[in-house]
């Protein structure tokens, strides 16, 4: 699977949006990119997903780079909740099946 | 409620001893998964299943052994042959076709071998 890049971590404050970058640049065109969050001594949940259009959940949204070699995601208002590991994820649809392979993430601080 | 369950939450075992991991599913998925998760790092795929009574190393199987008699079912045998087991593990479940194939995670089991 193609490879993704995050900063280890990022701060952000209560109500204030977040934007979460990750870079992919060996992105082939069949990957799909989703988001995980992990909270702490928690397993992992789904937070977004989207292959080449911009995507808005109750959570979160997703905004891909028209070249696709990068997307954002975007918390509209932080919570204290919001503190966790996020991870970016390739799938690719036709070779990993229902795998994902995890990276480091990046490690959200939430300040009240 | 639908879910997956892990048990135990804790468990503890002296060095040298197999140990089992239970995990259950009442989703109706086909796939399931095992990943060990070490401090401050991601999640490394141990094993998964895409069918009963089938499964596939991953990236780190040395030293673990599954089973998949039922669909529900995915136990995790931690064998003396890991040489460093302490961690903290996680199985997931999912649908193997159709959407995005979301992976669902149990609460983990955090295993300490003394």
């Amino acid at each position: 699977d193609a490879k993704t890049t995050q900063p280890n971590s990022m701060e952000s404050n209560e109500e204030e949006p977040v934007h979460l970058p990750c870079n992919h640049s060996t992105i082939s065109g069949t990957d799909y990119i989703h988001w995980y969050r992990q909270l702490p001594s928690q397993g992992p949940e789904y937070v977004i997903h989207g292959l080449t259009s911009n995507v808005n959940n109750r959570m979160a949204s997703l905004a891909i780079a028209e070249d696709r070699k990068s997307s954002t995601l975007i918390l509209h208002r932080a919570t204290l909740r919001d503190a966790a590991v996020y991870y970016c994820i390739l799938r690719d649809r036709e070779t990993s099946g229902s795998r994902l392979t995890f990276g480091e993430g990046t490690q959200l601080t939430v300040n009240p | 409620d639908g879910g997956i369950t892990q048990s135990p939450k804790y468990l503890f075992r002296k060095e040298g001893q197999n140990v089992t991991l239970s995990c259950e599913q009442n989703l109706n998925h086909d796939a399931m998964y095992w990943y060990r998760q070490d401090p401050g790092q991601g999640l490394r795929l141990i094993y998964y299943s895409q069918i009963v009574n089938d499964f596939q190393k991953g990236d780190i199987a040395e030293g673990y052994s599954v089973s998949r008699e039922k669909k529900e079912s995915f136990p995790l045998t931690v064998t003396s042959a890991q040489k460093n087991p302490t961690a903290f593990y996680l199985c997931a479940s999912s649908l193997t076709s159709g959407g995005p194939l979301t992976q669902y995670f149990g609460p983990g089991t955090r295993l300490t071998v003394l």
